[in-house]
């Protein structure tokens, strides 16, 4: 099945401070999403991106499809930020998402 | 225009005993999806339904685990003889007729003792 990788795995900001993440992909995918995972472990659309380029807020995502890879900026963190950041993928119009395995994000002070 | 909804939040069984995890689909969704995440864990994908019929369960374990989408009411999650490793938060997604985003509800979070 297809492989998605994210990076960092960690990462320490210090508030107000800019980031990227990162999301490859081994196959030609259908759908992408990026989420948000609070402390409190809900689930948060930020974006559904399978090509392109979107803003929202703070938040900008961009998928080059032909290369395999998406990528999310964070701009001015907060701590609100915190927590774990996940793509994920659906390939071959089976419907199913394979997450990757995250960006664990911390936002200090 | 309310979310998905799941109950409960929290579900406490001791092994052997039967849980049942319910999601209600945002309205106008038709396909529901269920994953699970294990402690310390991403994602994985469990099952994918529509109303009355199960679209691709290859994610589902063999034994113990079952679902449905029936033509009235909520989706469930049913699994049977709960073990200690069925510990784990057990999210419901929904995606309207287009297919495209998937939403997801709050969760369950399953303990087994």
């Amino acid at each position: 099945g297809i492989q998605v990788e994210q990076s960092p795995p960690d990462l320490i900001l210090q508030e107000g401070a800019n980031s990227t993440l990162r999301c490859n992909f081994s196959d030609s995918v259908n759908n992408l999403q990026w989420f948000h995972q609070n402390p409190w472990g809900q689930l948060i659309n930020l974006f559904y991106i399978p090509s392109g380029t979107k803003q929202n807020g703070r938040l900008s995502a961009t998928t080059v499809a032909t290369e395999r890879y998406s990528l999310l900026y964070i701009s001015s963190s907060q701590t609100t930020d915190s927590g774990v950041y996940f793509c994920a993928v659906e390939a071959g119009g089976g419907n199913k998402l394979t997450f990757g395995t995250g960006t664990q994000l911390k936002v200090e002070l | 225009n309310a979310g998905v909804m799941q109950n409960p939040r929290h579900l406490v069984r001791r092994r052997g005993q039967e849980a049942r995890l319910r999601c209600s689909p945002m309205k106008g969704h038709s396909h529901v999806y269920w994953y699970r995440q294990l402690p310390e864990e991403g994602l994985k994908f469990m099952v994918y339904l529509q109303k009355e019929n199960i679209i691709d369960e290859s994610g589902m374990p063999k034994e113990r685990f079952s679902a449905e989408f029936p033509k009235e009411g909520p989706s469930i999650l049913r699994i049977q003889q709960v073990v200690r490793g069925d510990s784990a938060a057990y999210f419901c997604a929904s995606s309207p007729p287009t297919r495209d985003t998937q939403y997801f509800g709050p969760g369950t979070r399953l303990t087994v003792l």
